[in-house]
């Protein structure tokens, strides 16, 4: 049982370039999320999943877009990066009871550097 | 506003010096209040859900504490493998909302 796994650990873009990350979990769990933490900044939602097929925006989407075409996956894309979406990225899954998710698990995180 | 607020910042403790973290939060209709780990470098790990005012759970020694307004993280005799960062949230719809972190550093 892996929990959640992300891929990359780390990666290092020049500005314009388009990355994907990928987040995997094998827990079943219905709901799944991105965050970024920055120093100073705590973590903070970019997109959320309810379910395969659905998506949602958090407190920091623009520049990012995600797809979760399966339930184990959700993928997180940049389509031309930026200097100001060095990060480091985590994923998060979590089930869900009377509707609401419940506690998030993270998976190891992705640092990615902009140049 | 739904927010949660995590006090004090940083903590500097001796080993074997107790404290307690605060986590005050203002989510309307809170159904649960968890507690996380986050080693640097690392993803956090979930420590403890409370779900209800005089709530209380253990874990080594770590005990966490839930009122109408408020939870504690208390560490009786901590050592410095409790030196990390620790993050309250409380859920939101389907989302949670975290604090800030407590980043406690426990000097051998």
């Amino acid at each position: 049982n892996a929990g959640v796994t992300q891929t990359p650990k780390f990666r290092v873009l020049k500005t314009g370039q388009s990355m994907t990350l990928l987040c995997a979990q094998d827990m079943n769990h219905e709901y799944m999320y991105w965050y970024r933490q920055d120093p100073g900044m705590g973590l903070r939602l970019i997109h959320y999943s309810v379910g395969e097929g659905t998506t949602a925006k958090g407190e920091v989407p623009d520049g990012y877009n995600v797809s979760r075409l399966k339930k184990q996956n959700f993928l997180l894309g940049l389509e031309s990066a930026a200097p100001s979406q060095t990060s480091v990225y985590f994923c998060a899954s979590s089930y869900v009871r009377g509707g609401a998710g419940l506690e998030q698990f993270f998976g190891p995180g992705t640092r990615l550097t902009v140049l | 506003e739904d927010q949660v607020t995590q006090s004090p910042e940083a903590l500097r403790l001796q080993e074997g010096e107790s404290s307690s973290l605060n986590c005050s939060y203002t989510v309307s209709g809170l159904r649960g209040l968890f507690w996380y780990r986050q080693d640097p470098g690392k993803g956090p790990e979930f420590l403890f859900t409370l779900y209800s005012a005089g709530e209380e759970k253990e874990k080594e020694r770590l005990k966490a504490t839930l009122t109408k307004k408020e939870s504690f993280l208390h560490i009786t005799a901590p050592k410095p493998e409790d030196s990390a960062t620790y993050l309250c949230a409380a859920p939101l719809s389907q989302k949670l909302v975290f604090g800030q972190g407590t980043r406690l550093t426990i000097n051998p």
